[in-house]
């Protein structure tokens, strides 16, 4: 079946370290994005990539880094400079970059601080 | 003004009832728009999508359209407990490049 791919389910992080979370798409999409929401709150934009080897950065870009080095994998590193990292991250992907087609998510990492 | 906006609720329905969730957007070269429905501690799933003004049915739910308006609704008859969930309204903006998500309503149906 055709999906996306989130890993882990739940994340501890200790201070100072810095934590990967993976997301993996066999649906052939050009688009994949990532976001971040906050316990009763909407869905904010982190990163997003349209094609391998480029990424933008979204609205909360600070303390995060991603790469995309091959077209089904778009990894997000959340680094020690995040200070307030317990969220729930969502991977998304789409398939023409910035048309008219929904994004489709994955199951979500839940990343909380030891 | 925010790109999409919906009221966060919650809204409480009996179950058998029609529930009404509404967006509005700003955009107005905005042509598509979709509606996911979010159950506690999940992520979103994709349940309606609309591209033209006026109304979509699919089985309960009915997505409308009204672009003279910048409104978007999304209606549930027949609503069941099961029903109950965050349903989140996004689209993209006229130029395609950014895509914008309400912050979502939450729906409670009532047994």
């Amino acid at each position: 079946d055709g999906g996306i791919t989130q890993s882990p389910k739940y994340l501890f992080r200790k201070e100072g370290q810095n934590v990967t979370l993976s997301c993996e798409q066999n649906l052939n999409h050009d688009a994949m994005y990532w976001y971040r929401q906050d316990p009763g709150q909407g869905l904010r934009l982190i990163y997003y990539s349209q094609i391998v080897n480029d990424f933008q950065k979204g609205d909360i870009a600070e303390g995060y880094s991603v790469s995309r080095e091959k077209k089904e994998s778009f990894p997000l590193t959340v680094t020690s400079a995040q200070k307030n990292p317990t969220a729930f991250y969502l991977c998304a992907s789409s398939t023409i970059p910035g048309s008219n087609q929904p994004q489709h998510f994955g199951d979500g990492t839940r990343l909380s601080i030891l | 003004q925010k790109e999409v906006e919906q009221n966060s609720g919650p809204l409480s329905v009996p179950e058998g009832a029609i529930a009404s969730l509404n967006c509005t957007y700003s955009d107005r070269g905005s042509q598509s728009f979709f509606w996911y429905r979010q159950y506690s501690g999940k992520s979103p799933e994709l349940i309606m999508s609309i591209y033209s003004n006026g109304d979509k049915e699919d089985g309960r739910f009915t997505a409308q359209l009204n672009k003279a308006s910048q409104y978007v609704s999304l209606l549930i008859r027949d609503s069941q407990p099961s029903d109950s969930a965050t349903y989140l309204c996004a689209g993209p903006g006229y130029n395609f490049n950014k895509f914008y998500f309400g912050s979502g309503t939450k729906l409670n149906v009532k047994p």
